[in-house]
């Protein structure tokens, strides 16, 4: 059973640019959530999904920033006209459902964004 | 806004000591608290997850207690080893609102 994937797992873009990052959860998780960690700040909640809703996306920017998990497939991060400061490591987790015991999070490796 | 707070920040040990530290956070609307570990290079690590008043956790040599009326954690480890030197997070929710995390506690173990 792989665990979280997350790809890229380095990504450059220019300023404008869009980014993707892809996050693929464990098997037979429904749960995906996004953090972002800013240097020298700790996690930062951005949203959190299941299988084709968006359950909370209060942490998410209101601009430029969305996020989908579809039916099939892994769950993207979509960065629009990226600019210096979306420069993070962004962190995927799934969870098999949300609550208390048995339903720990398990982090993938992350994605670093560098906007140059 | 959950607001989850970690204490100390960073926190220097010598190899063999044994050392704690606390997660707080707002004891209305309680729903779980989780505990990570976050070494330099790697993703978190779940290591406990905690949801009654009470509860006590332990694997190996680390422990965690939940006091979730006045709204705080501990987690211990007994004989700080080199590989203990993480960064350790608590995270508070579940539930609709998803996990709300705190800064972490950066330990480092002092040979």
């Amino acid at each position: 059973n792989a665990g979280v994937m997350q790809n890229p797992r380095h990504l450059v873009r220019r300023r404008g640019q869009e980014a993707r990052l892809r996050c693929s959860p464990m098997k037979g998780h429904s749960h995906v959530y996004w953090y972002r960690q800013l240097p020298e700040e700790g996690l930062k909640f951005m949203v959190y999904l299941q299988k084709e809703n968006i359950i909370d996306e209060s942490g998410m920017p209101k601009e430029r920033f969305s996020a989908e998990f579809p039916k099939e497939g892994p769950s993207i991060l979509r960065i629009q006209q990226v600019v210096r400061g979306d420069s993070a490591a962004y962190f995927c987790a799934s969870s098999p459902r949300y609550g208390g015991e048995g339903t720990e999070a398990f982090f993938g490796q992350g994605t670093r964004l560098t906007v140059v | 806004i959950l607001n989850v707070e970690q204490s100390p920040q960073s926190l220097h040990v010598q190899e063999g000591d044994s050392t704690n530290f606390t997660c707080s956070f707002p004891s209305s609307n309680f729903y779980a608290l989780h505990w990570y570990r976050w070494e330099t290079a790697k993703s978190p690590e779940a290591l406990f997850v905690m949801t009654l008043n009470g509860d006590e956790k332990k694997k190996g040599r680390i422990s965690a207690t939940l006091n979730t009326k006045e709204g705080y954690s501990y987690l211990y480890i007994k004989g700080s080893q080199p590989e203990d030197s993480a960064t350790y997070l608590c995270a508070l929710g579940g539930g609709a609102d998803g996990l709300t995390f705190g800064k972490g506690t950066h330990l480092i173990i002092q040979p």
